[in-house]
């Protein structure tokens, strides 16, 4: 069985730093794309950054880039977000999720609980 | 930036009612489209990919059609535990955009 477990979320000033994780069991880590997906409160979903099955492919959204970084332990089994310079428009549920390849491409095929984010003073 | 619309943003429909959302991207997609619903404090679950493909273990009742710039998801038979807000997603290119949901409601 495929799951996905976020971790790292907590309450923290703006301009602060938070590192999320996401420990997966149920399918070769190492084989997979994986993104992290955020739901401010209220509000819709938002895609924040990938990350290729190797690592070597990472990609952001434009609010996020140079503040964010991705990146994954194959060894771990375990996918991180590294979070600066943080802002209170980043305050959100944060998914983790695993790309499902199919004939003509992927797709967010399985995604963890989420773990919430606050920036707040 | 491809620009995802849903609509409407909301719906109030009968159980038994058939039910159509619709998602109109800015540029050609192809078929790079996939249906999430999620219920309040919930993750999203996905339903449909590759604009027509259904997810492995959902109902036969939702489907998906579409190519290149609008899609739908239609629910054949709305029943009480279909509430939910559900959202596309194309991920042709990045960013990979969500449509802003469609919240439907059981009356």
């Amino acid at each position: 069985e495929v799951q996905l477990l976020e971790s790292g979320g907590d309450l923290v000033q703006p301009g602060g730093s938070l590192r999320l994780s996401c420990a997966v069991s149920g399918f070769t880590f190492r084989n997979y794309a994986m993104s992290w997906v955020r739901q401010a409160p209220g509000k819709g979903l938002e895609w924040v950054s990938s990350i290729s099955a190797s690592g070597a492919g990472t990609y952001y959204r434009d609010s996020v880039k140079g503040r964010f970084t991705i990146s994954r332990d194959n060894s771990k089994d375990t996918l991180y977000l590294q979070m600066n310079s943080l802002r209170p428009e980043d305050t959100a549920v944060y998914y983790c999720a695993k790309w499902t390849p199919y004939s003509s491409g992927h797709y967010l095929g399985y995604w963890g609980q989420g773990t919430l984010v606050t920036v707040s003073s | 930036d491809i620009q995802m619309t849903q609509s409407p943003s909301s719906l109030s429909a009968s159980v038994g009612d058939r039910v159509t959302i619709t998602c109109r991207a800015s540029q050609g997609i192809s078929n790079h489209l996939a249906w999430f619903q999620q219920k309040p404090g919930k993750a999203p679950q996905p339903l449909i990919y590759g604009a027509s493909s259904l997810q492995s273990g959902v109902p036969s009742k939702f489907s998906g059609s579409g190519s290149g710039t609008d899609f739908t998801l239609t629910i054949s038979t709305l029943q009480p535990g279909d509430s939910a807000t559900y959202y596309c997603q194309q991920y042709t290119s990045y960013p990979h955009t969500f449509g802003q949901g469609t919240k439907v409601e059981i009356k």
